[in-house]
């Protein structure tokens, strides 16, 4: 089936350490997207891509990296410097300009 | 609609019923709006969208309306059933004009559905 897969459902990272969380698509997309979701709020946009090898921040990078090296892939990592990474990530892509973002199942990421 | 804060505003209907959900946006230069389903513990899923030169578009038991002169978006569900309980979210962006597709999200509606 196509879609996006998020790996893994559940993380947790101790104080200090960086966690790399997976997104990967088989739809052909070439855009895609990271967001953060807080409960009770909605999706902010953390970093972005339009095209292999390039992307851009959103509105909250500050304490997250991400590469795009692969069209199918785009892994986020939380560095220790995000000081309050406890949410509920969400990678979506799209295809073509002006076509919906389609979302994987998210990793809710924890503090030990 | 839209809110501040950590309290989902809540809609509650019976089963059967006529659903509407309401959402405001601030971005005039917005041109595409789209609204998402969010059952718990699972992404988003892509209901309806509607572009800018559009003021209304119907799905299967769904029904947007855009009113641009007044910034409002709203979504209707016609006999609305169980299945229907999650959490709606609208978003908007400058699909047709570049921006990378980039959408502001609002902070969601809780329906529940009751029998």
């Amino acid at each position: 089936d196509g879609g996006i897969t998020q790996s893994p459902k559940y993380l947790f990272r101790k104080e200090g350490q960086n966690v790399t969380l997976s997104c990967e698509q088989n739809l052909n997309h070439d855009a895609m997207y990271w967001y953060r979701q807080d409960p009770g709020q909605g999706l902010r946009l953390i970093y972005y891509s339009q095209i292999v090898n390039d992307f851009q921040k959103g509105d909250i990078a500050e304490g997250y990296s991400v590469s795009r090296e692969k069209k199918e892939s785009f892994p986020l990592t939380v560095t220790s410097a995000q000081k309050n990474p406890t949410a509920f990530y969400l990678c979506a892509s799209r295809g073509r300009a002006n076509q919906p973002q389609h979302f994987g199942d998210g990793t809710r990421l924890s503090i030990l | 609609g839209e809110s501040v804060g950590l309290h989902l505003p809540t809609l509650s209907v019976q089963e059967g019923d006529n659903s509407i959900i309401n959402c405001a946006y601030s971005n005039s230069a917005s041109d595409y709006f789209i609204w998402y389903k969010q059952e718990s513990g699972k992404g988003p899923q892509f209901i309806i969208d509607i572009r800018s030169n559009m003021d209304k578009r119907q799905g299967q038991r769904v029904t947007v309306l855009l009113n641009k002169t007044v910034k409002h978006l709203s979504l209707q569900i016609a006999a609305t059933q169980p299945g229907d309980s999650a959490v709606y979210f609208c978003a908007h962006g400058r699909g047709l004009t570049g921006g990378g597709n980039k959408l502001t999200f609002g902070t969601g509606t809780q329906l529940k559905v009751e029998l």
